[in-house]
């Protein structure tokens, strides 16, 4: 079993829509909770981090995470085209584990 | 501020030989760790170095090696390459301090391994 399991996608939406990414992980341990955001061929960005359960928002990003369901998501309020990337879940502290990556696709 | 920087951009290697990434750190960053990303994979975590010493590694094999310099910069350094070695390798940066893992990655170098 995986530390970390993410849904790969593809996920295809039109502009505007909300887009919802979900990730599970193994280890109850686990403290810390990032989203990244990974362009084609380019380095993940850092997108959100949170330390404990419930929510976090920026902007149109909200992260939630549920400790006791080792459950964590992220949504994308009010998507825009340049929104289209790949989006991976990490968790962990000074080691982080990734799940695979969802790929997304705002349509126009 | 400096984002994180890491050279080459590409390299081509054959098998059995060795090689050299390089990463300069997010400046008032100390901690640099590199994960290796294989195509359509998440980065998996190959080790971490704090004041110049290693401060964790994944499942990788010894002929992974890494330095880190003065500076905070940092060397991954792979022996022996095989095929399966080819894959992004990405370095992040972050400053270990008060529980704050947030850690910043560059843009990576990409390596085939004919």
């Amino acid at each position: 079993q995986k530390e970390v399991e993410q849904d790969p996608g593809p996920l295809s939406v039109p502009e505007g829509a909300i887009v919802s990414l979900n990730c599970t992980y193994s280890n109850s341990a686990f403290q810390y909770f990032m989203w990244y955001r990974q362009y084609s061929r380019k380095g993940p960005e850092l997108l959100m981090y949170t330390y404990s359960s419930g929510n976090k928002e920026d902007g149109r990003f909200t992260a939630q995470v549920d400790k006791s369901s080792k459950y964590i998501s992220l949504f994308i309020r009010d998507s825009q085209p340049s929104d289209s990337a790949t989006y991976l879940c990490a968790i962990g502290d000074y080691k982080l584990s990734f799940g695979a990556g969802t790929t997304v696709t705002v349509r126009a | 501020e400096t984002g994180v920087t890491q050279s080459p951009t590409h390299l081509i290697k054959t098998r059995g030989q060795q090689v050299t990434l390089r990463c300069s750190s997010q400046s008032g960053h100390n901690t640099v760790s590199w994960y290796q990303q294989a195509l359509g994979q998440g980065p998996q975590f190959i080790f971490q170095y704090y004041r110049e010493e290693e401060n964790g590694r994944g499942n990788f094999p010894p002929r992974f090696s890494g330095l880190q310099f003065p500076n905070y910069s940092s060397e991954l350094n792979v022996n022996a390459l095989e095929l399966d070695d080819s894959a992004l390798y990405l370095c992040a940066s972050s400053l270990v301090a008060g529980g704050n893992y947030e850690q910043y990655f560059g843009p990576g170098t990409r390596l085939t391994v004919t």
